[in-house]
């Protein structure tokens, strides 16, 4: 059974930078064709699809917050960590990762993490 | 980036009655291979999102045969043959055929 768990802070303040880290169990980072993402989703909002670390180390940004994030993977501990610095109370959002299928799609989520920013 | 616009954003359903939504991008999801990008999801009250189809009309895996994908290019529909208790939560698809992946804004089903 494939599963991922985000894990992380719960409470941040402005400026800070925000650490999380995904969890997978069920599949290897070093499977071809799969990957993991990172999606956030702002309270009552829609879906925001952050990054992406394929299987060989390829690594796709958002373009929008591309310069305040950066993935990377630990194959050995099977973990995948997103940061993002210079955290706004607008990035108040449960933050979820996914394993992709070659870029086709998100199967299956984390349960999600809430992040709240505020001072 | 593509953007996804759904409708409607609420529907509210009978039980036992057929749902539909409609999505549409702002462009061609096709792909030289003859694959739709577009996948449909269904984000349960307090739950993560769950991959309903893929590849616009595949069934997911373990997904009930009352759900089923069709369209192809910027025209998506996702319908609900007979709509169940347990459907309701938010709709939601998705474009891959760009790496920046994008969503659309949500469709909430709920029961009458």
């Amino acid at each position: 059974q494939v599963t991922l768990k985000e894990s992380g802070p719960v409470l941040m303040k402005p400026t800070e930078t925000l650490t999380l880290t995904c969890t997978v169990s069920g599949f290897s980072l070093t499977n071809a064709r799969m990957g993991v993402s990172w999606i956030r989703q702002p309270p009552g909002k829609s879906l925001e699809w952050l990054a992406h670390i394929f299987s060989n180390d390829e690594i796709i940004y958002s373009t929008s917050l591309k310069s305040r994030l950066s993935i990377s993977k630990d194959t050995s501990k099977s973990q995948v960590v997103l940061s993002m610095t210079n955290m706004d109370p607008v990035d108040t959002a449960t933050y979820y990762c996914a394993r992709i299928l070659g870029t086709d799609w998100l199967d299956p989520w984390g349960r999600g993490t809430l992040v709240t920013v505020s001072s | 980036d593509i953007v996804m616009t759904q409708s409607p954003l609420s529907l509210p359903v009978t039980p036992g009655e057929p749902a539909s939504i409609s999505c549409r991008s702002s462009q061609s999801l096709m792909h030289s291979n003859g694959n739709n990008y577009l996948n449909w999801y269904l984000q349960k009250p307090g739950q993560s999102p769950q991959l309903l189809i893929y590849l616009a009309s595949n069934r997911a895996s373990g997904v009930p045969d009352r759900f089923s994908g069709s369209g192809s290019t910027r025209d998506f529909t996702l319908k609900i043959s007979r709509v169940e208790a347990e459907d309701v939560g938010v709709y939601y698809c998705m474009q891959a055929l760009q790496t920046s992946i994008t969503f659309g804004q949500g469709t909430r089903l709920e029961i009458k």
